[in-house]
């Protein structure tokens, strides 16, 4: 099972883009890559998945080297509403997922 | 459109009582979760149902119990709870389980419940 690594906490400031990193050196040939948002008081909110190279969706991007031992959310012109925090996820399936604290991430104004 | 929805809200359960959280779903997802979080971590999974009439126990199984006679419906039981399992529930869905790639996940407003 792997895990991931990344940061407790960061700050930013409305407008700003926003990368987070994620750690996750043992991940397998079959693993993806998932991130997930969550406010408080609510359940996490899916927001990308990916395996390699680079994914956007209307929210978010996620690039991933080709080493796959690393990947990077960034959200672009982040405002207030965009902190909560951030898990990065790393499994061939939800049965394997493993969740680490994620990073809480603040906007400021 | 509902999605998932978990009774109750909140709980205060004495130690030794036993306690079924419910979930049902409308998005007639095959999978559903049961995790829980504890203040300042991720969720650990419970339990775990690929399909109606399946269950698999996840990393912390102890203490519970699920089952899941129909595609909407999985609760959560607690035989005899203890301050240990004070936390957050919740519940999730996905269109599949352990399939590749798997699916989002869904997830209701939790339950929080305190073990006295």
């Amino acid at each position: 099972l792997a895990k991931t690594t990344q940061p407790i906490s960061m700050d930013s400031y409305e407008g700003q883009e926003v990368n987070i990193t994620c750690s996750h050196n043992n991940i397998a040939t079959n693993d993806y890559i998932t991130w997930y948002q969550q406010f408080p008081s609510q359940g996490p909110r899916f927001i990308i998945q990916g395996y390699k190279t680079k994914v956007t969706n209307e929210v978010a991007s996620l690039f991933i080297p080709a080493d796959r031992k690393s990947s990077t959310l960034s959200l672009p012109r982040v405002s207030l509403s965009d902190t909560a925090v951030y898990y990065c996820l790393v499994g061939e399936g939800n049965y394997q997922l493993i969740w680490g604290a994620g990073t809480k991430l603040i906007i400021k104004p | 459109i509902a999605g998932i929805t978990q009774a109750p809200t909140s709980q205060i359960l004495a130690a030794g009582r036993r306690m079924t959280l419910r979930c049902t779903q409308d998005m007639r997802h095959n999978a559903m979760y049961w995790y829980r979080q504890d203040l300042g971590l991720g969720l650990r999974l419970i339990h775990y149902s690929n399909t109606a009439g399946t269950t698999g126990k996840g990393e912390v199984p102890d203490g519970y119990s699920v089952s899941r006679a129909n595609t909407d419906d999985f609760p959560l039981t607690l035989a005899s709870a203890v301050p240990s399992q004070t936390s957050v529930y919740f519940c999730a869905s996905s269109d599949s389980g352990g399939a590749i790639p798997y699916n989002e996940q869904f997830f209701g407003p939790g339950t929080r419940l305190t073990v006295l």
